[in-house]
């Protein structure tokens, strides 16, 4: 299948500083991108839909200036974590989709652990 | 919004143990379902899909999934499970012509050799 390829897998930041995540879909192109999150024992959380070329969609809740979204080309996505605090540590997951909203399977990235300290 | 739902948090079975997993959503509408599974310290994995045709869809390991429509559930099942079957189980649904995959809250499937 398709391979969905995230950096870093580990994160180790301070607080008040950003983190930047990639995702990159390697032998394919993503039209749509989506970043999840997911905290210990619970299920993903969508914190964003983002497609090339254009403003990524927040779900509610999720803060557009400290987790900003770049999708910046087909293969690419990035989430910048701003200013990270303590309470931003979690996995962050993004997957990838081929087709729009008539997409047949999500690709995942293997994931991105952030602790912030 | 619609929501997804998975009973059972934790299971623990022993080898060649049969496996049903419970996965209920809400919404009305026609909707696309997903299981997908999650290996310790590996990325999510799509185990099998439905999108239309025969309720019963088979997927990779020997999973295969029934998809209900009156009842909204589409449980996971597995007639003999083996011990690297341990991982967490995640159910899914999207709206048709929509682009958001939500998902159930997880399950934990632990076997026991």
């Amino acid at each position: 299948g398709a391979v969905v390829s995230q950096h870093p897998s580990r994160v180790i930041c301070k607080s008040g500083t950003s983190v930047k995540i990639e995702c990159r879909s390697l032998d394919f192109q993503a039209t749509t991108m989506f970043w999840y999150r997911q905290f210990p024992k619970q299920s993903l959380m969508l914190m964003a839909t983002s497609n090339e070329g254009s403003k990524a969609t927040y779900e509610q809740g999720v803060e557009k200036d400290k987790f900003l979204i770049n999708h910046a080309s087909l293969t690419l996505s990035t989430l910048t974590v701003t200013s990270a605090h303590p309470e931003d540590s979690s996995f962050y997951i993004c997957s990838a989709t081929t087709g729009g909203r008539s997409w047949t399977e999500a690709f995942f990235g293997q994931g991105t652990r952030l602790t912030v300290v | 919004a619609q929501s997804v739902s998975q009973h059972n948090h934790h299971v623990i079975l022993s080898e060649a143990a049969s496996l049903e997993l419970g996965c209920n959503y809400s919404y009305g509408g026609t909707v696309n379902l997903f299981w997908y599974v999650q290996y310790p310290g590996q990325h999510l994995q799509l185990l099998l899909k439905y999108f239309s045709g025969d309720p019963l869809v088979k997927g990779i390991k020997g999973f295969e999934a029934e998809f209900i429509k009156s009842k909204f559930s589409f449980n996971l099942r597995k007639p003999s499970v083996q011990w690297s079957d341990t991982a967490e189980y995640f159910c899914a649904v999207n709206i048709f012509g929509n682009e958001k995959l939500t998902f159930g809250t997880g399950t934990r499937l632990t076997i026991i050799p």
